[in-house]
């Protein structure tokens, strides 16, 4: 069955830091850009961030940018999201997803991790 | 960055009758390689989002033929022919023509 578990997250205080890790299995992972989507009441579905199969390319939503980094293990089939100065606004739930590209056009997410939540609070 | 706008935001179906969802975008999804980058997603409660449809009217491996998409440029539809009980959750449309890659709000699809 082809899925992807996360793990990570949780209740951390304004200014914290959490890692978040996805993990591929009966998929193909290493051919395939990965992103990070998030989901909260007020905002709805947001894409947070991409990285290129290789790990070569990155980018993120302007205001994660300077806090969050994404990254790969491409031999361990994971993808990671480090989030270092976490706000109240980060609070949603956090999926990966696999992302769709060919010939460096992008075109949707065919696979979704379970998602994993993510409160920041004092 | 590109607006998805769906409507209605509730739909209260008759279990076996049709379902339509709306959804525009503020700007054509259209990309230069001649392709439309609109897909739906399915989720439903308690789970995580599911593809359904890809490029306008695509089913994604194992959805079933009571689900279709149409539309071009900047309106498109998600039809579902019998609405199952097992349909009962939230629809979003979302692009990917350009990045950042953006979602609709989402349409409640819920059992009369």
């Amino acid at each position: 069955e082809a899925q992807l578990v996360q793990s990570g997250g949780g209740l951390v205080q304004p200014g914290g830091s959490l890692r978040l890790s996805c993990v591929a299995s009966g998929l193909s992972f290493s051919n395939y850009w990965m992103t990070w989507v998030r989901q909260s009441p007020g905002k709805g579905l947001e894409w947070v961030a991409n990285i290129k199969e290789d790990g070569s390319e990155k980018s993120f939503v302007d205001s994660v940018k300077g806090r969050f980094t994404i990254s790969r293990d491409n031999a361990k089939k994971s993808l990671y999201l480090q989030m270092n100065s976490l706000r109240a606004e980060d609070t949603a739930v956090y999926y990966c997803a696999r992302y769709h590209c060919s010939g460096g056009v992008c075109s949707t997410f065919d696979y979704w991790g379970q998602g994993t939540l993510v409160t920041v609070s004092s | 960055d590109i607006v998805m706008t769906q409507t209605p935001l509730s739909s209260p179906v008759t279990l076996g009758q049709p379902a339509s969802i709306s959804c525009r975008s503020s700007q054509s999804l259209v990309h230069r390689d001649g392709n439309t980058y609109l897909s739906w997603l399915q989720q439903r409660p308690g789970q995580p989002p599911r593809l359904l449809i890809y490029k306008i009217s695509n089913r994604f491996s194992g959805v079933p033929d009571r689900f279709s998409g149409s539309g071009a440029g900047t309106d498109f539809t998600l039809k579902i022919s019998r609405v199952e009980a097992d349909d009962v959750g939230v629809y979003y449309c979302m692009q990917a023509t350009q990045s950042p890659p953006t979602f609709g709000r989402g349409t409640r699809v819920e059992i009369k």
